[in-house]
């Protein structure tokens, strides 16, 4: 099984840029979540998805926007990147509340 | 809120030496709490759970063991080595939430050295 696939690895923007990041898992899980680590940092909980069509906010949501159409994909969208968005970007999925979290390899986003 | 406080880091540690990290929580309930591990230029890996308090998890070498009487979860290894060199962090989830969301402490770094 690939697990959580993250696309792309890395990538620049430029300020005002859009952008989709990609997630998808393989595992039939039905809670996804995305996350963000900026250096030194623990990571902090942007959105996240208990299933298909249902999506709510996590901690840090602000310029950012996710949907969950099918339980496999779960795409984080940057409507106007700004530079306080440069930063690693992880997606996780799970089954359930309690269970543990199955991470992808990260995207590492910079905006310039 | 729910929240996980770890030891500063980095550690630097001399391979075989003993190893503890330290992790206390804040918690409303009876929240699950993790180990994950992150290798340079990787993603979060689960390095053990627990569940309840007095549950002592383990993989590896590496264990903790949930005690709710001082909220914490230190993590332990009796003989560190080259390989474990990472960033570990002490994370829970459930507690006053049921979505499974995961609290993160900050990280610490650990470098061992031949």
């Amino acid at each position: 099984n690939a697990g959580v696939t993250q696309t792309p690895k890395f990538r620049i923007l430029k300020i005002g840029q859009s952008m989709t990041l990609q997630c998808t898992q393989d595992m039939n899980h039905n809670y996804m979540y995305w996350y963000r680590q900026d250096p030194g940092m623990g990571l902090k909980l942007i959105y996240y998805s208990v299933g298909a069509g249902i999506t709510d906010k996590g901690e840090v949501p602000n310029g950012y926007n996710v949907s969950r159409s099918t339980t496999e994909d779960f795409p984080l969208r940057l409507e106007l990147a700004a530079p306080s968005q440069t930063s690693v970007y992880f997606c996780a999925s799970s089954t359930g509340n309690d269970q543990p979290q199955h991470f992808g390899d990260g995207t590492r986003l910079s905006i310039l | 809120g729910d929240s996980v406080t770890q030891m500063e880091g980095p550690v630097t540690l001399s391979e075989e030496a003993f190893l503890t990290i330290n992790c206390t929580y804040t918690a409303t309930g009876y929240p699950s709490l993790f180990w994950y591990v992150q290798y340079p230029g990787e993603g979060l890996q689960l390095l053990l759970k627990a569940t309840k308090a007095d549950d002592k998890g383990s993989n590896k070498g590496f264990e903790a063991t949930y005690r709710k009487e001082t909220t914490s979860f230190h993590l332990e290894k009796g003989s560190v080595q080259v390989s474990d060199s990472a960033v570990y962090f002490c994370a829970l989830s459930g507690g006053s939430s049921n979505t499974g969301k995961l609290i993160f402490g900050q990280g610490t770094t650990l470098q061992v050295k031949p």
